[in-house]
């Protein structure tokens, strides 16, 4: 259950603040996620990167910014956000992007106030 | 894009009863057919997947099935138990492209005992 870690778990902003989301893999992998879980809705892919390089951003709002410094750390960077930004968020690895099985982790609970 | 939609929303079965939960796509071009199961205020976790160029995949007791040609894949938990409740997530990818997953909705089984 520690192979994926997230901080914070719990986290209240305001739409004017700038927060930033961490999350740290402990499995040698090559691939991160950032996924965004909304109350009867569908996990949604976000950002993809691989290798450090991001190959994916899903139509993300610019409001979200993310930044892979290295193969084990994945931040996501927030600021004027909405309040429908609140949601679960998510990070996720696996050993590089054509892998099969995905590793989450726990997610941040993020209330936009 | 790839589309998934997925059936029912909630499930309630007595112990020892099947499950079956449902999920279709809309892009021909998928290849991997992933289930996460995910408890309450727990992360997501694979619990079963199937690619493309199988029709049945099965691991104690459960099992998916995948019709390629109705753009369908179902799982399946036989003599289900307490600890299967959870919520549970199909997903669908074009595993060429590196692993994009597009989720289901998410279906809510309850196992009364």
């Amino acid at each position: 259950e520690t192979g994926v870690t997230q901080t914070p778990r719990h986290l209240v902003m305001g739409m004017t603040n700038k927060k930033s989301l961490k999350c740290e893999q402990h499995l040698g992998h090559n691939a991160m996620y950032w996924y965004k879980q909304s109350a009867k809705k569908p996990l949604e892919l976000m950002f993809v990167y691989n290798f450090k390089e991001q190959t994916e951003n899903n139509s993300v709002p610019s409001r979200f910014s993310p930044e892979c410094p290295n193969s084990s750390h994945l931040f996501l960077h927030l600021h004027t956000l909405q309040p429908e930004d609140s949601a679960l968020y998510l990070c996720a690895s696996s050993q590089d992007s054509q892998s099969y099985e995905q590793y989450f982790g726990p997610g941040t609970r993020l209330t936009v106030t | 894009g790839e589309n998934v939609e997925q059936h029912p929303s909630t499930l309630s079965v007595q112990e020892g009863d099947s499950a079956v939960i449902k999920c279709t796509y809309s892009d021909s071009a998928s290849n991997y057919f992933p289930w996460y199961k995910q408890e309450l205020g727990k992360r997501p976790q694979l619990i079963i997947d199937i690619r493309s160029n199988v029709g049945e995949k099965k691991d104690q007791r459960i099992a998916v099935t995948l019709n390629k040609t109705a753009k369908h894949f179902s799982l399946h938990i036989t003599e289900t138990q307490p600890e299967d409740s959870a919520v549970y997530f199909c997903a669908a990818s074009l595993m060429e492209y590196g692993n994009k997953l597009v989720f289901g909705a998410g279906t809510i089984l309850r196992v009364k005992s």
